[in-house]
């Protein structure tokens, strides 16, 4: 079973529509990790937060915001007024941090492909 | 700059062929991994090692060995390479500090592809 579902595979929005992106998670620690990654068209990865399994509080950073839920184990990411800079393949990630053998290993959602049109 | 640097950057090599993908981090970071990246699939852990002289395999290990002598390098070796390796290559260095301080850092990838 995959330890990290997004269930959109592709999503296409007008510029400054707001856009959530889902996470589903599956753990059976109690301390885990878990980011979001943006890969543009040119290929790198780029790391946009980090959220800790003891720490429920939800984020913003100025059109970006995460939801972490507990309870549903899922970690949604919402872009407020989108751009078409924001157009990219997301990638929502688990690390399960509870043992020192299972740091270093990240396990990776199959990524949301987002297009933004002007 | 401090960082992963992985290199080559793109390779192209022949079925049966045998290289070696680099991988060094200046981090002092405990942890390292190397992924794959195929279409729709995200990516997925091949190897990871916890430390100099530990490795153990992640989800898709087979046709790849991995050594890690230092803490710096951790080199990715393809033995004999099958076209199903065609794929993009990351390399990340991690570490954990505590108090919930966890981090990641990618290499840039590397763009195998088997003809």
């Amino acid at each position: 079973a995959q330890k990290v579902t997004q269930a959109q595979t592709e999503i296409s929005v007008v510029e400054k529509e707001d856009v959530t992106l889902d996470c589903v998670y599956e753990t059976r620690d109690t301390t885990y990790y878990l980011f979001w990654y943006k890969q543009p068209p040119s290929g790198e990865l780029v790391f946009l937060i980090r959220r800790n399994s003891f720490d429920e509080q939800n984020e913003i950073s100025g059109r970006y915001s995460w939801n972490f839920q507990k309870s549903t184990s899922s970690f949604n990411f919402t872009i407020t007024a989108s751009q078409v800079v924001d157009s990219a393949v997301y990638f929502c990630a688990l690390s399960e941090g509870g043992r020192g053998s299972t740091l270093g290993r990240l396990y990776f959602g199959r990524g949301t492909q987002l297009t933004v049109w002007p | 700059n401090a960082g992963v640097t992985q290199t080559p950057k793109f390779q192209v090599l022949k079925t049966g062929q045998s290289m070696t993908l680099q991988c060094a981090q200046d981090m002092n970071h405990e942890y390292m991994s190397w992924y794959r990246q195929d279409p729709g699939m995200g990516l997925r852990l091949i190897h990871y090692s916890v430390g100099a002289g530990i490795t153990d395999q992640g989800e898709v290990p087979n046709g790849y060995n991995v050594s890690r002598s230092t803490t710096e390098d951790f080199p990715l070796r393809l033995l004999s390479a099958a076209p199903s390796q065609t794929s993009v290559y990351f390399c990340a260095s991690s570490y954990s500090q505590g108090q919930g301080d966890y981090g990641y850092t990618f290499g840039s990838g590397t763009r195998l592809t088997v003809v």
